[in-house]
């Protein structure tokens, strides 16, 4: 079946510094993936996702590549900043559109 | 357009109490999805529906029940709480599409089952 794996938390980190989260995916055929962002006492809000190999999300300085051949999609932004402190969640779709597969999620921190 | 809305925002419950998360959506959206969240596992699936009138489980169902009597409304209903379902819920929608579409989602329902 489908599944996501992404590296455990929490991340801490310091204002400006770079930030990549690893995630990868086990699927059969060719799932969509995205990357959802749940700020402190909130739901979940879609961050970045790609629909197709070799695909790059992007949104907000955050962005991540559809990468078949390694089944990952990984998060990463070149300077974070104390607002983008949050739980981070991979996830993929097999073309369902109303059943996701999530990862564990990721806490980050980050630190002026 | 309020998105997706869900109440209540928390309920404590004592085991065997039953009781209804209600979620609504005014985005005319066909797809909507109940998940669960607890520490440590992500979000998992409960149930979903694909049109008013029809739904289906998902990955983790045991003890919830599902209707779907309108596109705007999807309520969860616990028939006799276990505090195994002490959890965060989160209902979801999403445009029915042949490819994926982005799911929205509610800002949650916290419940407490002593």
């Amino acid at each position: 079946g489908n599944s996501v794996t992404q590296m455990e938390g929490p991340v801490t980190l310091s204002e400006e510094a770079f930030l990549t989260i690893n995630c990868t995916y086990t699927a059969t055929g060719y799932p969509s993936l995205f990357w959802y962002v749940q700020y402190p006492g909130e739901g979940l809000q879609l961050l970045l996702k790609a629909t197709k190999a070799d695909d790059k999300g992007s949104n907000k300085g955050f962005e991540a590549t559809y990468r078949k051949e390694t089944t990952s999609f990984h998060l990463e932004k070149g300077s974070v900043q104390v607002s983008d402190s949050a739980v981070y969640f991979c996830a993929l779709d097999s073309n369902s559109g109303y059943a996701l597969n999530f990862g564990k999620g990721t806490s980050l921190l980050v630190t002026p | 357009n309020a998105g997706v809305t869900q109440t209540p925002k928390f309920q404590v419950l004592k085991t065997g109490q039953s009781m209804t998360l209600q979620c609504a959506q005014d985005m005319n959206h066909e797809y909507m999805s109940w998940y669960r969240q607890d520490p440590g596992m992500g979000l998992r699936l409960i149930h979903y529906s694909v049109g008013a009138g029809i739904t289906d489980q998902g990955e983790v169902p045991n003890g919830y029940n599902v209707s779907r009597s309108t596109t705007e409304d999807f309520p969860l209903r616990l028939l006799s709480a276990a505090p195994s379902q002490t959890s965060v819920y989160f209902c979801a929608s999403s445009v029915s599409s042949a490819t994926s579409e982005t799911q929205y989602f509610g800002p949650g329902t916290r419940l407490l089952v002593l």
